[in-house]
């Protein structure tokens, strides 16, 4: 049972357009978001994060929207780039856990940005 | 990722053989976590450990597998009579603080160990 849900396994962006990136989650625990960007053969690292209480974090050209009734976030890059080609994965956590569990990560979404 | 430190980055075993993978947190965190990417697959939590105590190992599979995070050292993810299906990536990840809403810790990465079992 998958809780924390990329549909998009791949999406292609023109070099300079927004590259949207979804993410759906079915526990209604989860109050913490991130999203990791993950090159071939390394780690994930972290880009950015948000908070249940809030519905917007941004951070340069990076913005999370979170839209809590309907358990489902969103990543938007603007403009893309050449080298936000990654996949792209979705995490959420149950704070009140206390890192129990750590992070449940979604599957992740390969963006390809294009020239 | 930096901080982070994973090693070997790449291990090749043969059935039945164990394998032990290390991970260094990141300087001032106490808190680790291990994941495994299987191909094609998300990243699964495995194992959450503090120093010399496991806090939640519910994602290890019962047999075979065991975690640890000695009070000196590094922690140890450690794979005994491997299989064919432990190939995988292994990413440890660590955190100063138990991961919290507002306002809350993220956790870092490190760069992986590819286990390959021939």
């Amino acid at each position: 049972d998958q809780q924390v849900k990329q549909n998009s396994p791949s999406l292609s962006v023109q070099e300079g357009r927004i590259s949207i990136l979804n993410c759906d989650y079915t526990n209604s625990m989860f109050d913490y978001f991130l999203w990791y960007k993950k090159y071939p053969a390394e780690g994930p690292t972290f880009l950015i994060s948000i908070s249940s209480i809030k519905d917007k974090n941004e951070d340069g050209r990076f913005t999370v929207f979170l839209n809590k009734s309907a358990k489902h976030l969103s990543l938007h890059i603007v403009p893309s780039q050449p080298g936000d080609s990654a996949v792209y994965f979705c995490a959420a956590s149950d704070s009140l856990r206390g890192g129990a569990d750590g992070l449940t990560f979604g599957k992740g979404t390969h963006l390809i940005i294009q020239p | 990722n930096a901080g982070v430190m994973q090693n070997p980055r790449h291990l090749v075993r043969r059935r039945g053989q164990e394998a032990r993978l290390r991970c260094s947190p990141m300087k001032g965190h106490s808190h680790v976590y291990w994941y495994r990417q299987l191909p094609e697959e998300g990243l699964k939590f495995m194992v959450y450990l503090q120093k010399e105590n496991i806090i939640d190992e519910s994602g290890m599979p019962k047999e075979r597998f065991s975690a640890e995070f000695p009070k000196e050292g590094p922690s140890i993810l450690r794979i005994q009579q491997v299989v064919r299906g432990d190939s995988a990536a292994y990413f440890c990840a660590s955190s100063p603080n138990p991961l919290r809403g507002a306002g809350g810790n993220t956790i870092y990465f490190g760069e992986g160990s590819w286990l390959t079992v021939v």
